[in-house]
């Protein structure tokens, strides 16, 4: 089945510096892919999506990558800030690619001023 | 415009009783989903309407869970009778498209504990 791994432990970075996420799935190519955020008590936000034709895609401080050879995405937060503190979520969509997500477990980053 | 709003926020019931969950969409969403969080794992798909119509409920765990989604417009999840292992965060969110138009609008999730 479907999978998609995160690193399970938090990242703890300095303000300014550049936090980098992964995330790898494996047993199947899904057509694109999302990253979202996600604040204690609130549902996730989205913030980006990629897909498999392009090796990376840009918004303000954040650029996300896709390697479909590696399985891997990687997600950028450039100027980390503390307002930057939050669980990123991986989510591509089911092998139907028609409308549901698979969630990895998330990346909790704390920025550190 | 108005974001994707779930009620209750919380909801405390006993081993046995009946839950019911409400969704409202994003005026317009065709696509309504709704997943869920149990404590420690990720968050997992249940199902999917477009408009009144289920287009997969692949992830609903068992008979117990019931979803409707009457007119096309705002959508209901009943558990009947709850157990213990229910207890989680029940998110709902709603989209325009499909596929490479899938922006997901999430509401903030209804908790949920069985005791």
């Amino acid at each position: 089945s479907q999978k998609i791994e995160q690193n399970s432990e938090a990242l703890n970075i300095q303000e300014g510096k550049t936090a980098t996420l992964t995330c790898n799935y494996t047993n199947y190519s899904p057509a694109y892919l999302q990253w979202y955020r996600q604040d204690p008590g609130r549902g996730p936000v989205f913030l980006l999506l990629i897909r498999e034709n392009e090796k990376e895609k840009r918004k303000e401080r954040l650029k996300v990558t896709f390697d479909t050879t590696l399985k891997q995405s990687l997600f950028h937060i450039t100027a980390s800030q503390p307002a930057d503190s939050a669980t990123y979520l991986c989510a591509p969509p089911g092998s139907s690619n028609t409308g549901k997500l698979i969630f990895g477990q998330g990346t909790t980053l704390q920025v550190k001023p | 415009e108005a974001g994707v709003t779930q009620f209750p926020s919380h909801s405390v019931i006993e081993k046995g009783q009946t839950v019911t969950l409400r969704c409202d969409p994003i005026s317009g969403h065709d696509n309504l989903y709704w997943y869920r969080r149990v404590m420690g794992k990720e968050i997992k798909f249940l199902l999917h309407f477009v408009k009144e119509s289920k287009q997969d409920e692949s992830g609903m765990p068992n008979n117990r869970f019931l979803a409707e989604r009457t007119g096309g417009t705002y959508s209901t999840l009943k558990v009947q009778p709850a157990e213990l292992e229910d207890s989680g965060v029940y998110f709902c969110a709603s989209s325009k498209g499909q596929g490479l138009t899938n922006e997901q609008f999430f509401g903030p999730g209804t908790r949920l504990t069985v005791l």
